[in-house]
């Protein structure tokens, strides 16, 4: 298995600029999220989803969209890109069942110039 | 509201030397907690939970944790820290009310020292 994976490792765009950061699992997890990790923030919840066809917001959805159409991928879109959007973008898939830990992808770390 | 709080930006401690890293939670409820890992340029690693049960929860790499619902507390302890330990360290608790998202602290930068 691969468990979480999650592309680009790195990217750089400029202000308004859109991009998809991709996530996979091949873990048939009914859960994803995405987090941002900020220094001195931890890790705040974007989106998330409790399975295909179903999304729903976290803490910080602003300028981020996602779309669940198969259990195995999860994207993020940044619409316009800003500079308040650098940050290190982690996604994680947890098996249902409300005692299951996460499992996280390598990350994205994006830099908007 | 649930939060959880990490009170140490970092914790600093001798190779060999017993750690504990401290978490605290505000839930309503019982809680669903955890410990995550994060290496240098890595996503977090699993590392314990507590759900219910022993108030001692074993984990990987000789880490344990100690609930403690009166003093709502899910310290992480480890009795010889290693150097190799050193790394950032995220206690999370679990939201109960079916939506499965889950609250991260800020992370505790933990370096053992030679």
């Amino acid at each position: 298995n691969a468990g979480v994976t999650q592309t680009p490792k790195f990217q750089v765009l400029k202000t308004g600029q859109s991009m998809t950061l991709q996530c996979a699992q091949d873990m048939n997890h009914e859960y994803m999220s995405w987090y941002r990790q900020d220094p001195g923030m931890g890790l705040r919840l974007i989106h998330y989803s409790v399975g295909a066809g179903i999304t729903d917001q976290g803490e910080v959805p602003n300028g981020y969209n996602v779309s669940r159409s198969t259990t195995e991928d999860f994207p993020l879109r940044l619409l316009s890109a800003a500079p308040s959007q650098t940050s290190v973008y982690f996604c994680a898939s947890t098996a249902s069942g409300s005692t299951h830990e996460q499992y996280f992808g390598p990350g994205t770390r994006l830099t908007v110039t | 509201a649930q939060s959880v709080a990490q009170p140490e930006d970092q914790v600093n401690v001798a190779e060999g030397n017993p750690l504990t890293v401290k978490c605290t939670y505000s839930v309503s409820g019982n809680p669903y907690l955890f410990w995550y890992v994060q290496y240098p340029n890595r996503g977090l690693q699993f590392l314990l939970k507590y759900i219910t049960g022993d108030n001692l929860v074993k984990g990987s790499y000789g880490f344990e944790a100690e609930f403690n619902k009166s003093q709502t507390s899910f310290h992480l302890k480890k009795p010889s820290a290693l150097v190799s330990d050193s790394a950032l360290y995220f206690c999370a608790v679990r939201d109960i009310s079916g939506t499965y998202k889950y609250i991260f602290g800020t992370g505790t930068r933990l370096k053992v020292l030679a």
